[in-house]
């Protein structure tokens, strides 16, 4: 299957900070990718559309200010967290299309964000 | 009501024994079926993939979909303990490329 990379896998800030993570399809160029959020035990939550050279597509709730989505080249997504709070710890997934199929989906390793 | 609801468990079953894995979904919209399983502090891997109804098997794992009941299963036979994971289901409809998921089973295998 593709395969898709995330950096850093871990990360600890401090509240009020900025944390950037980056999304690669390693093998496959991705047009779009799929950013996630998985809080303890529960379900991922879709949080928005990554698109190569547009603008991403929030869910409703999800402040697009505070979630800073740049989909820079077919295998690069970044999601920056800005100001981060406690409350923006969590579980980060991104996805992207094998390109056969946008419904077959492939999921990065995650990244775990504590924020102090 | 949640649009995929899925047991969250525990399931707790012995090695060998087969397990069945269920969702249910409201919106009739859904075309596209999958099941992740994910493993604790990983990103979740794809096992199966099936379009409409019908079933797909691959290996021990059996994917069936049952539209007109709106109720997918996943079947595992021969279960192992390295099976013990949360399996998630996920769904999409034709035109949406973002998967809707279930909440996840975790699926315990006991050697």
């Amino acid at each position: 299957g593709a395969v898709v990379s995330q950096h850093p896998s871990w990360v600890i800030c401090k509240s009020g900070t900025s944390v950037k993570i980056e999304c690669r399809s390693l093998d496959f160029q991705a047009t779009t990718m799929f950013w996630y959020r998985q809080f303890p035990k529960q379900s991922l939550m879709l949080m928005a559309t990554s698109n190569e050279g547009s603008k991403a597509t929030y869910e409703q709730g999800v402040e697009k200010d505070k979630f800073l989505i740049n989909h820079a080249s077919l295998t690069l997504s970044t999601l920056t967290v800005t100001s981060a709070h406690p409350e923006d710890s969590s579980f980060y997934i991104c996805s992207a299309p094998s390109g056969y199929s946008y419904n077959e989906q492939f999921f990065g390793p995650g990244t775990r964000l504590t924020v102090l | 009501q949640k649009e995929v609801e899925q047991d969250p468990g525990p399931l707790s079953v012995p090695e060998g024994a087969i397990v069945s894995l269920n969702c249910t979904y409201s919106n009739s919209a859904f075309q596209y079926f999958m099941w992740y399983r994910q493993y604790s502090r990983k990103g979740p891997e794809l096992l199966m993939y099936t379009y409409s109804s019908g079933n797909k098997e691959d290996g021990r794992f059996t994917a069936q979909v049952d539209k007109s009941s709106k109720y997918i299963s996943l079947f595992i036979r021969d279960s192992q303990p390295s099976d013990s994971a949360t399996y998630l289901c996920a769904m999409s409809a034709t035109g949406r490329r973002a998967l809707t998921f279930g909440s996840g089973t975790r699926l315990q295998v006991q050697p």
